[in-house]
């Protein structure tokens, strides 16, 4: 199992873009949450999909959507690019139930705005 | 407001001393409280949780509701536990949301 997976790697856009991240869960994961994670910072929590829906969301405007597929990957979409985007977006898989808590993070995709 | 709190920036210790990393946190209700840890060029990755009451890797941590702590200790610090420590914290009405603290950069010297 290669654990959580996330794609590209590093992404350049320029303001006012558009762009897509992608994550795949671990394997018998049916729960990912996207976290922005600043320079310097610790993670903050986007938001999570669990059966294709978005169980909760952080303080992040909706300019931040997202999409969970049937088989259990997700998608982040970001609108109308600003500077302030720029960070590394992490993903993270786990289980509904009592581990819910216990989240398997990805290595992240690396988004420069410019 | 839910918040997590790590005061330290950098902790540089010598091998074989020992290591604390302060963590505070601010939440109304009954929190799950967490410590990850990020290794150079590798994921983010849970060491340990409060309710688990384990001790991974020599690292232990006691939730103090009191004092709203959950300070990680190490009695005898490695080269190896050189790394990013984030404390973070989950709740019953936060089920599946974590909220992390900056970080704390661990620097055991030789």
């Amino acid at each position: 199992d290669a654990g959580v997976t996330q794609s590209p790697t590093h992404l350049i856009k320029t303001r006012g873009q558009q762009v897509t991240l992608r994550c795949s869960p671990k394997s018998g994961h049916d729960t990912v949450s996207w976290y922005q994670q600043a320079l310097g910072q610790g993670p903050q929590f986007i938001f999570q999909y669990y059966e294709e829906e978005e169980r909760q969301r952080g303080n992040f405007p909706d300019r931040f959507s997202g999409h969970q597929f049937p088989n259990y990957s997700s998608e982040l979409n970001v609108n109308a690019l600003l500077l302030g985007d720029s960070a590394l977006y992490l993903c993270a898989s786990s289980v509904v139930g009592l581990e819910t808590d216990t989240q398997y993070f990805g290595p992240g995709t690396r988004l420069t705005v410019l | 407001a839910q918040r997590v709190t790590q005061p330290e920036k950098l902790l540089s210790v010598f091998k074989g001393a020992p290591v604390e990393l302060k963590c505070n946190y601010s939440y109304s209700g009954s929190p799950e409280l967490f410590w990850y840890v990020q290794y150079s060029r590798q994921r983010l990755q849970l060491l340990l949780r409060h309710i688990s009451r384990e001790s991974i890797k020599g690292f232990t941590a006691d939730l103090n509701k009191g004092e709203t702590s959950f300070h990680l200790k190490k009695p005898f610090a490695q080269e190896e536990d050189s790394a990013m420590y984030y404390c973070a914290l989950s709740g019953s009405s936060n089920t599946g949301k974590l909220i992390f603290g900056q970080g704390t950069t661990l620097q055991v010297k030789p």
